[in-house]
């Protein structure tokens, strides 16, 4: 079973700064993504990456795959609060088809 | 489009009382279907997943079943609620390719 560790698990930041979310694992995984989810709702894919070192940006969120492509990051800049929420990622691997692997999620908080 | 419908948003049961949750997709042939638990702002845990009519796979033992009378159609059940079962129930859909989900609203179970 492979392993994503998220972290920090919580972060409370004031508008208008930068934040970052990593997720590490020991396996490597065949893509990776990222999802966001408000309290009661079911999460909201944000990215999917696939390639070694494949860098995506969404308007002020910033996804990295690394390398070795066993872990990712989430750079969020100029963080607003409708930023707010519980950051998870998912990633598949060759041996899981069909099947995604959560990490425990980054819960955080812009306050205005 | 595609759309996943989950109901009941919100639920309370006594224990010992039965369960059952709905899930169905739109727009949409021949999904994988799959239904998670998740702990209080944390990551999601994989119950069952489906990739045909009739076809489920459990992740892990537990008091809950699953079925697919339905291409589109997926059940969450269970004969004699536990207080351990309360939680959010996610229900999520993907294609033939497996790594994308995407999610309902979610089902907030309360066994008393």
């Amino acid at each position: 079973t492979q392993l994503l560790e998220q972290s920090p698990q919580f972060l409370s930041i004031q508008e208008g700064e930068n934040l970052t979310v990593y997720c590490n694992s020991s396996s490597v995984f065949s893509s990776l993504q990222w999802y966001r989810q408000e309290p009661g709702e079911g999460p909201v894919l944000l990215v999917t990456v696939v390639t070694g070192g494949e860098v995506k940006k969404l308007k002020r969120l910033t996804f990295q795959f690394g390398d070795a492509r066993k872990d990712s990051s989430l750079h969020i800049t100029a963080a607003q609060p409708g930023d707010t929420g519980l950051y998870l990622c998912a990633g598949t691997s060759t041996d899981s088809w069909g099947k995604l692997q959560f990490g425990a999620g980054t819960q955080v908080v812009v306050t205005p | 489009s595609q759309t996943i419908h989950q109901w009941p948003a919100t639920l309370v049961q006594p224990v010992g009382s039965p369960l059952s949750l709905e899930c169905t997709v739109e727009g949409t042939s021949n999904p994988n279907l799959y239904w998670y638990r998740q702990a209080a702002g944390r990551g999601l845990q994989l119950l069952f997943y489906s990739v045909g009519i009739g076809q489920i796979s459990s992740e892990v033992p537990q008091n809950l079943s699953a079925s697919r009378p339905q291409d589109r159609q997926f059940i969450l059940s269970s004969k004699k609620l536990l207080l351990s079962d309360s939680g959010f129930y996610l229900c999520a859909w993907s294609d033939g390719g497996g790594n994308i989900q995407y999610f309902g609203a979610g089902t907030r179970l309360s066994v008393l």
